[in-house]
């Protein structure tokens, strides 16, 4: 089956600290791969995908390689900020139409 | 281009009532999916539609919980006889379904339902 592990949370950081928030999946397939942000009081949000093996998505400074052989897509972001304070989902898309969503990370990084 | 809208935001019944939500997708998107969140947890896929076509179900899903999109563009969401468990988030998404975008799906706000 398919399906999303995130690393649990919570996880604070200070600014400027470098952040690691681990995803790994179980899939069918070649599936297309996610991350996903909800800010305080707001909807999700795409933040970066890749559709294919080695593939890196990367957006306002976050970043996320496809590793088919390790089955994982680490989001990384070398320095945050206190604006980076949010829920962070790791998704997938497996060959059907059905989205598969990990339980969340929230991040919280003080000044 | 607005977004996705959701409607009403926040719903509170009581037991045994039952309720309809509405999603109003990006104009040119043909594929709209509903989900379902919980507290401490991520979206769970329950429908998805393809224009006016209801093509996929999630198995979990209840027979008291029934979608509709009729001219394949608003949907609703209605949940019949309401139970408490089914306080949640409900979240709807749209999506232009083009395989090079990796079928990237833009979320609405939610409705939150709350039930007594």
């Amino acid at each position: 089956g398919n399906s999303v592990t995130q690393m649990e949370g919570p996880v604070t950081l200070s600014e400027e600290a470098f952040l690691t928030i681990n995803c790994t999946y179980t899939a069918t397939g070649y599936p297309s791969l996610f991350w996903y942000v909800q800010y305080p009081g707001e909807g999700l949000q795409l933040l970066l995908k890749a559709t294919k093996a080695d593939d890196k998505g990367s957006n306002k400074g976050f970043e996320a390689t496809y590793r088919k052989e390790t089955t994982s897509f680490h989001l990384e972001k070398g320095s945050v900020q206190v604006s980076d304070s949010a829920v962070y989902f790791c998704a997938l898309k497996g060959p059907g139409n059905q989205f598969y969503f990990g339980t969340g990370t929230s991040l919280t990084v003080i000044p | 281009d607005t977004g996705v809208s959701q409607d009403p935001r926040h719903k509170i019944t009581k037991r045994g009532q039952n309720v309809t939500f509405r999603c109003d997708p990006i104009s040119e998107h043909n594929r709209l999916y509903w989900y379902r969140q919980t507290l401490g947890q991520g979206p769970e896929f329950l429908t998805y539609f393809q224009n006016e076509a209801q093509l996929e179900k999630s198995r979990l899903l209840s027979d008291r919980f029934s979608a509709e999109r009729p001219k394949g563009s608003f949907s609703t969401l209605e949940i019949q006889r309401t139970e408490q468990g089914d306080s949640a988030m409900y979240l709807c998404a749209s999506s232009l379904g083009d395989p090079r975008q990796g079928y990237e799906q833009y979320f609405g706000p939610g409705t939150r339902l709350t039930v007594t």
